[in-house]
């Protein structure tokens, strides 16, 4: 079973519109992590917002805010006033167990596309 | 912040030749780097795990002899494809992370494209 989906290949969102990104996970370890990367064109992977299992908050940095569902496992990443910058390839990834060594397994990705 | 560094970021080389990508950490010492491959509108896929002073551990279809990772220092790992072919050409990218509990630090290079003709 896949342990980290992304359901939605390509989004469209309107400039200075919200936009949620989905991402549901499979682990049975109760301590895991979960990522939110954008990847440009350019190919870097910047890293944009984290939560751990054991956070009581959902996570927000700026304009990211992370929508945890532990019950339902999933991880929606939350993109406030859309920006033409937004557009790109965003990955939800997560890691198992608190080791900060253990390896990050990543969704498909999804595709934004900002239009102006 | 800590930084990750990749080089180079683009090659291109011939078919049958060996090519070494490099992945520092700048202001940090990694135990662990991980190296990871994208194909083209694909996402990452992990080949191994690269531990300082010991074997890596390769991912399940990914061949150590062919892709030869060493993790000489705290802060340098080297992926070594050899004898690469045109099926090689893709984007490398490494992360090195900080030992300990996890505080969500995690840390990509910039990639590594290669083209094999």
């Amino acid at each position: 079973a896949q342990k980290i989906t992304q359901t939605q290949p390509g989004m469209f969102v309107q400039e200075k519109e919200a936009v949620t990104l989905d991402c549901t996970y499979d682990t049975s370890d109760p301590s895991y992590g979960l990522f939110w990367y954008k990847q440009p064109s350019s190919g870097e992977m910047i890293f944009l917002i984290y939560q751990g299992s054991y956070d009581q908050q959902n996570a927000t940095e700026g304009r990211y805010s992370l929508n945890f569902q532990k019950a339902r496992k999933s991880a929606n990443l939350v993109i406030s006033a859309s920006q033409l910058g937004d557009s790109a390839m965003y990955f939800c990834a997560m890691r198992e167990g608190l080791n900060a060594g253990n390896m990050l397994t990543f969704g498909g990705g999804t595709r934004l596309m900002v239009k102006p | 912040g800590a930084v990750v560094s990749q080089h180079p970021s683009r090659v291109i080389c011939k078919s049958g030749t060996s090519v070494k990508i490099e992945c520092r950490s700048l202001d940090f010492q990694a135990t662990t780097m991980f190296w990871y491959r994208q194909f083209p509108k694909q996402s990452l896929m992990l080949m191994a795990t690269s531990n300082e002073g010991s074997k890596a551990t390769y991912e399940q279809g990914v061949e150590k002899d062919k892709f030869l990772i060493n993790h000489a220092s705290l802060t340098l790992s080297t992926l070594t494809v050899t004898s690469a072919h045109p099926e090689d050409s893709s984007f490398y990218i490494c992360s090195a992370q900080r030992t300990g509990i996890d505080t969500g630090e995690l840390f990509f290079g910039e990639g590594s494209r290669l083209t094999v003709l």
